[in-house]
């Protein structure tokens, strides 16, 4: 099977601490994959997405990074907290630019 | 550039009745459009998807979309609302790199 794990489910954290999201997949090679943030009313936001090991691309400028030590595994990662950070993260892949997204069951982060 | 704009943050239906939720896109490239359900505090599930061919799609759970060019549309459709289609919906296209973007998604209440 094709699953992607995502932890913790609910995370409460202060301002100006460190985060950090990890994402694994399985039952596929070489995937593409993604990090998205779901606010309150607007919809999901691409983060980051990695086409290969060490390969990061990042789509809006922030205090997040991502990082990839493994084909299976995205790491989403922050040094200090913001308020705005908040949101419903949520990891995906694909394995073509046709084909659809596999989520995971997301991360629901709470700065407080 | 990709973008996809849906129609209406909130759809209000009766059980049995019509289910119109709109989306149009712009894109530069052919563009891969897919629909997405959400249900709380959950990741997204595909419900369908268009890349080429037959422009009507067929869904799960009896949803349909159609792509118009001339319009730049990818409305969904399903004849008759049940309580369980209750949920969260995003319009997104890819096709033009690696992306997935997506709309800000329409929220879908079924009274009974």
């Amino acid at each position: 099977s094709q699953t992607i794990h995502q932890w913790p489910a609910t995370l409460v954290q202060p301002v100006g601490s460190p985060l950090s999201l990890e994402c694994t997949v399985e039952g596929t090679s070489n995937p593409n994959l993604y990090w998205y943030r779901q606010a309150a009313g607007r919809g999901l936001q691409l983060l980051f997405y990695s086409v290969g090991i060490g390969q990061i691309s990042s789509e809006v400028p922030q205090n997040l990074s991502a990082s990839r030590p493994q084909d299976r595994q995205f790491i989403l990662s922050s040094k200090k907290l913001l308020l705005s950070d908040s949101g419903f993260y949520l990891c995906a892949r694909n394995t073509g630019r046709d084909e659809k997204l596999f989520f995971g069951s997301g991360t629901q982060l709470s700065v407080l | 550039a990709q973008s996809v704009t849906q129609l209406g943050s909130h759809v209000s239906v009766s059980e049995g009745a019509l289910v119109l939720l709109r989306c149009n896109y712009s894109s530069s490239v052919p563009p891969y459009l897919f629909w997405y359900v959400q249900y709380p505090n959950q990741g997204l599930q595909l419900l369908l998807k268009y890349t080429t061919g037959a422009t009507l799609v067929k869904g799960i759970n009896g949803f349909e979309a159609e792509f118009k060019k001339s319009e730049t549309s990818f409305h969904l459709t399903k004849p008759s609302a049940h309580m369980s289609d209750a949920a969260e919906y995003f319009c997104a296209v890819g096709g033009g790199g690696f992306k997935t973007i997506f709309g800000a998604g329409t929220r879908l209440f079924v009274k009974a």
